[in-house]
């Protein structure tokens, strides 16, 4: 069964470095999402991404924040300079699109440690 | 405002008992429901979803929920628990429309005794 791969599973950086966060998404879908879980709280959106622009983002992803799709098989997370409240599990999703409606496949997620 | 809530933070059921885990929504428009199971180590996995017509609607594993609009709820059921089945349940809400958000519930930790 296609799945959404993220990676790395864990990683470890210093206030202020630049973060990438990659995704595979299932083959044939057309809607990227970014979704991020700090410890104790809701899931929350980040991002949506189509036909390689932005479809809806959330007030949590401010400038600091950006996503890439670099190749057909690749959507990325860029964090610019991290904070420690950027710490959380980070989602990556995908979707077929509108005739199978808004369901969206999550992967298993990247934990992100800022120190 | 948006929200799920999803009142009950940690359940413990006997295995073999029946389960059923709460989620009240507040959404503007029509909403499209959905469960998600998260095990350890493993991504978010779709049990089951709600866009319209028949109120109950079955999924994976044996789970089945049922939508409510007059009491904006969306709980999952299963008639008799396994072992297997501990893991962290979301429930979510979103429009039926790709792209958008889904808004989720702060999740149920299940756990089963044996």
């Amino acid at each position: 069964e296609p799945e959404v791969t993220q990676t790395p599973s864990h990683q470890v950086t210093q206030m202020g470095q630049e973060v990438i966060l990659r995704c595979v998404p299932i083959s044939n879908h057309l809607y990227f999402y970014w979704y991020r879980q700090i410890l104790g709280q809701k899931v929350e959106f980040l991002v949506s991404f189509y036909n390689n622009e932005i479809s809806e983002k959330s007030e949590i992803f401010d400038d600091q924040f950006s996503v890439e799709r670099p190749d057909g098989s690749n959507f990325t997370l860029k964090i610019r300079s991290t904070k420690l409240e950027d710490s959380a599990m980070y989602f990556c999703a995908s979707g077929r699109g509108n005739l199978a409606k808004n369901i969206q496949y999550f992967g298993a997620g990247t934990r992100l440690s800022v120190l | 405002a948006q929200s799920v809530t999803q009142p009950d933070i940690h359940i413990t059921v006997s295995e073999g008992a029946s389960l059923e885990l709460r989620c009240n929504y507040s959404y503007g428009a029509t909403p499209y429901l959905f469960w998600y199971v998260q095990s350890p180590g493993q991504g978010l996995q779709l049990l089951l979803k709600y866009f319209s017509g028949d109120t109950l609607v079955q999924g994976i594993k044996g789970f089945e929920a049922e939508f409510k609009r007059s009491q904006s709820s969306f709980n999952l059921r299963k008639p008799s628990v396994h072992w297997s089945d501990a893991a962290e349940y979301f429930c979510a809400v979103g429009a039926n429309q790709a792209g958008t958000a889904l808004i989720f519930g702060k999740g149920t930790t299940l756990s089963v005794s044996s």
